[in-house]
């Protein structure tokens, strides 16, 4: 199993909502990525989660809140969202975090915030 | 800082070949690589220098230079699906970094 699955494809959420964006991977890699990406623009990091512990928090606001169940597992809790914050959210794993060529994405998960 | 510099859009016919420039100010990286992008889709990896000099991957090379801080994606007999935007990264200890990426249009 070489693939990044990630749940929803796509939802829609109101400012007042919580929601969650799930990612999950087979491939025993120890490191996990969250992106933002907006339209015709590179993925901007989020967090890093390297052997489940995040190491690496690029200064993203506090309504977004990930979480590594296990190994296997990335989430990410949204909440109090704002209508910026609309975008692609992709979920990336890399077989170990330390200068690691490939990262494998998964298909993301088209948000909209109203 | 760090950037990575790409040109906004290329265009090319099929059959074609094109050479997507990838210039760099940022220091201490691993290696460069390229990832495609079609529309709505998932960035998945194309190709990976951690020397200087072409790596040849298929129809795809990916060529860098750490003295010129300069690196290029060539796409050789360019077909219509090869139509996405590609991005170049540096592979630094903890992350990727992106380039601000290339969208390849591929005319008939």
């Amino acid at each position: 199993d070489t693939e990044v699955t990630q749940t929803p494809k796509h939802l829609v959420m109101g400012m007042t909502n919580k929601k969650s964006l799930k990612c999950e991977q087979h491939m025993g890699h120890r490191a996990m990525y969250w992106y933002k990406q907006k339209a015709k623009k590179p993925p901007e990091l989020m967090f890093v989660y390297s052997y489940e512990k995040l190491s690496i928090n690029e200064s993203v606001p506090s309504r977004f809140s990930p979480e590594c169940p296990n190994s296997s597992l990335l989430n990410l809790h949204l909440h109090a969202l704002q209508p910026e914050d609309s975008a692609l959210y992709l979920c990336a794993s890399s077989r170990l975090l330390a200068g690691d060529s490939e990262q494998f994405f998964g298909p993301g998960t088209r948000l909209t915030v109203l | 800082g760090q950037s990575l510099e790409q040109p906004s859009e290329v265009t090319a016919v099929e059959g074609a070949i094109v050479q997507i420039n990838c210039t760099y100010q940022t220091s201490g990286f691993y290696g460069l690589s390229w990832y495609q992008q079609h529309d709505g889709g998932a960035p998945t990896f194309l190709s990976y220098n951690a020397l200087d000099g072409l790596e040849e991957t298929g129809r795809f090379s990916s060529f860098l230079s750490r003295s010129d801080s300069y690196g290029y994606l060539l796409l050789q007999e360019l077909q219509m699906k090869d139509s996405a935007s590609y991005f170049c990264a540096v592979s630094r200890t903890d992350k990727l970094i992106f380039g601000t990426g290339t969208r390849l249009q591929v005319f008939p």
